[in-house]
């Protein structure tokens, strides 16, 4: 079992351009959540996709957008980027109830 | 974002000394988890807690779901080198969204 990947493990943008990240879940769980969680805190909830449609969403802009496929796995992507977007995201996949964590993408926005 | 109030934010504790940490809602949660984060790594699932006054072991690792469905702690018994990092405590709130807390670092003096 894979569990949770992500994909780029690290990146670098600069400020205005745009970002896709990368999510496959565990095997088995069909729910993804993404959470961004910025240095010396706990992870903040983005939004959570479920059959192909996002299902909650946290305090987050519309700049933050994702998609999730027939096969489970998902996207995040994040538009016009901010210096302040810097930060490591993380993907968790749940089935019923326990979450399982990827080890996340730090993005570096300069 | 909304987040749990967990303590202590930090622990300075002498290798073989015992643990204990917790975390406070102030609404009713419906399951709780543990994790611990290592620095550039996603984290990673301790205890999982379904049932208000469970007691969970998982080695030296025990979790306890409160009475009142508003707390938990975490107690590590006979700490090691390896259990350095940041543990996190989480929840499910009525609407299933995962709720975190902002972390206890543990540091062992050498």
């Amino acid at each position: 079992d894979a569990g949770v990947t992500q994909s780029p493990t690290h990146l670098i943008k600069t400020r205005g351009q745009q970002v896709t990240l990368r999510c496959s879940p565990k095997s088995g769980h069909d729910t993804v959540s993404w959470y961004q969680q910025a240095l010396g805190q706990g992870p903040q909830f983005i939004f959570q996709y479920y059959e192909e449609e996002e299902r909650q969403r946290g305090n987050f802009p519309d700049r933050f957008s994702g998609h999730q496929f027939p096969n489970y796995s998902s996207e995040l992507n994040v538009n016009a980027l901010l210096l302040g977007d810097s930060a490591l995201y993380l993907c968790a996949s749940s089935g019923h109830t326990e979450a399982f964590f990827g080890q996340g993408t730090r993005l570096t926005v300069v | 974002g909304q987040q749990l109030n967990q303590s202590p934010q930090s622990m300075f504790i002498q290798e073989g000394e015992d643990v204990s940490m917790n975390c406070t809602s102030s609404s009713i949660f419906n399951t709780w988890l543990w994790y611990k984060q290592d620095p550039g790594e996603g984290p990673v699932l301790l205890i999982a807690l379904y049932k208000a006054g469970e007691l969970t072991s998982n080695g030296r690792l025990t979790a306890q779901f409160g009475i009142t469905r508003k707390d938990s702690f975490l107690n590590i018994s006979a700490s090691i080198p390896s259990d350095v990092g940041i543990y996190f405590c989480a929840g499910y709130d009525s609407n299933y969204q995962l709720i975190w807390g902002a972390g206890t670092k543990l540091i062992i003096k050498p």
